[in-house]
This record gives C-alpha cells, sequence and structure tokens, in this order.
C-alpha cells in the first residue's frame, strides 16, 4: 500500500532548527518530485518547498528561504526538510506529499511547535 | 505570487443537494488547478487534477471545470460523508498556492 509516514516534529525554541522527514513505503520515491506543505492550527494550507525526482532541483516559498532545505536519499526511499531559525510563524503541521498531477499522496503530517 | 480566490467560505447544504465552489486565479493558469477535499485532523486528499479530471477512486459526484482565470468544483448529490473542507491549488508557476478554503457543512 502506498504510504507517506512524516517524523521529526516537535517542541522548539524560536531561533532552533528541526530536521524533518518523510520516509515513502509500497512505492519507490525514484521517480517522483515531492512538496511540503504546512497548515497552521485552524488555517489554511501553505505550500512551503519542492524537489524535483532526481534532486537537481529546489524550489522554495520566500518565507522559508534561507532558513529551509530540502533534501532527498533516493537510497532510504526518504525526502527531508531541514529547518533552521525557526520562529512563531513556522508553527503548524507540515505535510509530504508525492506529486502525480496534483498531489496525489499525502503523508498524516507531523506537528511543528515554535514557542518560548 | 499567483492569488487565488475561493467562495464562498463556507455553506450549509442540504443532502442530495448540489452544490458548486469556485475558485479565482488572479492571472490565467491555463488548467493547471487541482482540487482537494480535507477532512478535520486529516491530510487532504486529491479529487480533481487539470482543473477537470476526477482522481482515481474518487466518485462521480465529484466534478470540476474551468480554465484560465475561473473554476468550479461541483458537488452533486449532497452526501453526508462530504462534510469538509474544500481547498483549490495552482500548479502553473511557483510558489505554488492555495485558495482560501470552503468549508462544506450539511445541514
Amino acid at each position: 500500500q502506498v504510504h507517506l509516514e512524516e517524523s521529526g516534529g516537535g517542541v522548539v525554541r524560536p531561533g532552533g532548527s528541526l530536521r524533518l522527514s518523510c520516509v515513502a513505503t509500497g512505492f519507490s520515491i525514484n521517480a517522483y518530485a515531492f512538496h511540503w506543505v504546512r497548515q497552521a492550527p485552524g488555517e489554511g494550507l501553505k505550500w512551503v518547498s519542492y524537489i524535483r525526482y532526481d534532486g537537481n532541483d529546489e524550489k522554495y516559498a520566500d518565507s522559508v528561504k534561507g532558513r529551509f532545505t530540502i533534501s532527498r536519499d533516493n537510497a532510504k526511499n526518504a525526502v527531508y526538510l531541514h529547518m533552521e531559525s525557526l520562529t512563531a510563524d513556522d508553527t503548524g503541521f507540515y505535510y509530504c506529499a508525492r506529486v502525480d498531477d496534483g498531489c496525489d499522496v499525502w503523508g498524516q503530517g507531523t506537528i511543528v511547535s515554535v514557542s518560548s | 505570487a499567483i492569488h487565488l480566490t475561493q467562495s464562498p467560505s463556507s455553506l450549509s447544504a442540504s443532502v442530495g443537494d448540489r452544490v458548486t465552489i469556485t475558485c479565482r486565479a488572479s492571472q490565467p493558469i491555463y488548467t493547471a488547478l487541482v482540487w482537494y477535499q480535507q477532512m478535520p485532523g486529516k491530510a487532504p486528499k486529491l479529487l480533481i487534477y487539470g482543473a477537470s479530471n476526477l482522481e482515481g477512486g474518487v466518485s462521480s459526484r465529484f466534478s470540476g471545470s474551468g480554465s484560465g482565470t475561473g473554476f468550479t468544483l461541483t458537488i452533486s448529490n449532497l452526501q453526508p460523508e462530504d462534510s469538509a473542507t474544500y481547498f483549490c491549488q495552482q500548479f502553473n508557476q511557483y510558489p505554488l498556492t492555495f485558495g482560501g478554503g470552503t468549508k462544506v457543512e450539511i445541514k
């Protein structure tokens, strides 16, 4: 069964760092691009970052550019989001999503809470 | 960035009704638009891609139309399990953007 599972979220102080992981099962990530999307509590969806299937193209929302880094390890069937200099505005659920005519497979999300 | 305006922000309808949600883009995006359904506490689920193509396994009661700057999601014969929030998203250019969402409630 095709599945994505995020992990690595937690509570972190402003200015801190976290590394989110997204592990795929039931399919090989080699041929797929991925997005990270976040959702603040009670709010809408916001696109965060994109990585091409081969890792040779990355894109970021302006609000995270220079602070977040997306990467992938096809051998481990995983995608990552390294987040630095976190602020309260980064708080929310973080979802990874597979790209195939839209985001057709989503993980259940991992919660990031930035608080002093 | 391309701004997507969804309307209405919420609606209440009865079982069996036909419901239409609109998504308007601030600039033309051809048919690079998708629709998602999100249940409370769950991840979004892809319903429609390419503005009008039904994702596999999704009920045929859902349909999408439009191109350029105007798009609609229609739910026919509304069912209790359709109670959710619906989002549009554009894939035409980065940064990708989402509409603000439409919360559908069943009377």
